[in-house]
């Protein structure tokens, strides 16, 4: 079956290194997401992508960067891990075309930084 | 910019009441509309979404939930409650222009308790 895996489920690190959330997803989907959930805040989008080679910034963009080299997978990048990115963080995946389809998300990957 | 209001940050249900959850958008034309569940320690399913056509909505699990352009409302709704229906409720919306592909915009959420 088709599915979207994320990896690490859970991560500790330390301020200021750097950290890779990966997502993989088989379903084919030409969009993927990244979003962070806070407590009180819901999920945000942090990054998206209509393809290969294709990125754009969501509403928390900063401190964060992907890149999509397949369509199978899109890597997160921290660049410098701060303790504010302590969250849980969810891909998801949608085909295109049509006039909307559904994202189906990960599992989440749980990022505390110290 | 669209945004998502979830009034009740936590709400206490008897189980076998029944339940009603708030959700208010802002957006400048009718989205597209999205009531997500998560329980503890899991991932987002999606209950049921809304496009277009009839206003009630059905949905998994016995859920559904009720478009109201007047007061740009998206309540979901459930006739009675079971003890696995405690989680966290997200309502979401998506840009009709966007056909999705740029994301979702969460509300906050509503976390629910089943009291036996």
């Amino acid at each position: 079956d088709a599915e979207i895996t994320q990896s690490p489920r859970h991560k500790i690190t330390e301020t200021g290194r750097q950290v890779t959330l990966a997502c993989h997803q088989t379903w084919n989907h030409n969009n993927m997401f990244w979003y962070r959930q806070d407590l009180g805040h819901g999920l945000r989008l942090i990054h998206y992508s209509y393809g290969v080679h294709d990125t754009n910034k969501g509403e928390v963009s900063d401190g964060y960067s992907v890149s999509r080299s397949n369509t199978e997978d899109l890597p997160l990048t921290l660049e410098s891990a701060a303790s504010s990115q302590t969250s849980v963080y969810f891909c998801a995946s949608t085909s295109s075309g049509g006039h909307y389809n559904e994202q189906f998300f990960g599992p989440g990957t749980r990022l505390t930084v110290l | 910019a669209q945004s998502v209001t979830q009034p009740d940050i936590h709400i206490t249900v008897s189980e076998g009441a029944s339940l009603e959850l708030r959700c208010n958008y802002s957006y400048g034309a009718t989205p597209y509309l999205f009531w997500y569940v998560q329980s503890p320690g899991q991932g987002l399913q999606l209950l049921l979404k809304y496009f277009s056509g009839d206003t009630l909505v059905q949905g998994i699990k016995g859920f559904e939930a009720e478009f109201k352009r007047s007061q740009s409302s998206f309540n979901l709704r459930k006739p009675s409650v079971h003890w696995s229906d405690a989680a966290e409720y997200f309502c979401a919306v998506a840009s009709r222009s966007g056909g999705g592909a740029d994301g979702l915009t969460f509300g906050k959420g509503t976390h629910l308790i089943i009291q036996p």
